[in-house]
């Protein structure tokens, strides 16, 4: 069965260090893979998304991340956080077909120390 | 600026009132999603329409209906709400997923749902 894994329900970081968001999968196809960020109260706002070609992929926000087929995994980094990235993170994946549904991970709450 | 709206933002009920939260979009998309997100839960399917097309996901309760009247409008109705339903409900949208692609889902803001 399809499904997302996101490993940690809460990181803590301090502002300027570094993230990495660990997000696995399991899709016995290509994956479509997509890093959404919900802020409290708030819709999901698309981080990047991932279909084919270069692994590395560029977000909005300073955001990127990397798919490792052999590795099932699309984690989710940025070098330097911001007070502002502080809010919910969700991976997940599309399944083409059926009608583009999205898999979500449990979601990953970012904390930001000043 | 084209964008997915969700109105009203916050709706309150009581329980066992219908209530009807209403989407809309200027992307002109074919597809639209309604996720059902309960507290510190990720978004779940409920059901979407392909153009008028409906496809119901297995475990929705039959208290969730969905009507689609045109591109643009796409109208969450819960007949009978339970305590259990409250959540955020969500709503999506994509452009043709069909065909061994897929494309971005963009989201509304969101309804946040209270039962009485």
């Amino acid at each position: 069965a399809q499904s997302v894994t996101q490993p940690d329900i809460h990181i803590t970081v301090s502002e300027g260090a570094s993230l990495e968001l660990r997000c696995n999968y399991s899709y016995g196809a290509t994956p479509y893979l997509f890093w959404y960020v919900q802020s409290p109260g708030q819709g999901l706002q698309l981080l990047l998304k991932y279909f084919s070609g270069d692994t590395l992929v560029q977000g909005i926000k300073g955001f990127e991340a990397e798919f490792k087929r052999s590795q099932s995994s699309f984690n989710l980094r940025k070098p330097s956080v911001h007070w502002s990235d502080a809010a919910e993170y969700f991976c997940a994946v599309a399944l083409y077909n059926q009608g583009g549904k999205l898999i979500f991970g449990q979601g990953t709450e970012l904390s930001v120390k000043p | 600026d084209a964008m997915v709206i969700q109105n009203p933002r916050y709706q309150v009920t009581q329980f066992g009132k219908p209530v009807t939260l209403s989407c809309s979009q200027t992307l002109n998309h074919n597809v639209m999603y309604w996720y059902q997100q309960k507290s510190s839960q990720a978004p779940k399917l409920l059901f979407h329409y392909y153009d008028k097309d409906f496809n119901n996901e297995a475990d929705t309760p039959d208290n969730f209906q969905s009507r689609r009247p045109n591109t643009s409008f796409c109208f969450l109705d819960i007949r009978s709400p339970g305590l259990g339903d409250a959540a955020m409900y969500l709503c999506a949208t994509s452009r043709d997923p069909r065909g061994g692609s897929t494309d971005t889902q963009y989201f509304g803001p969101g309804t946040r749902l209270t039962v009485l």
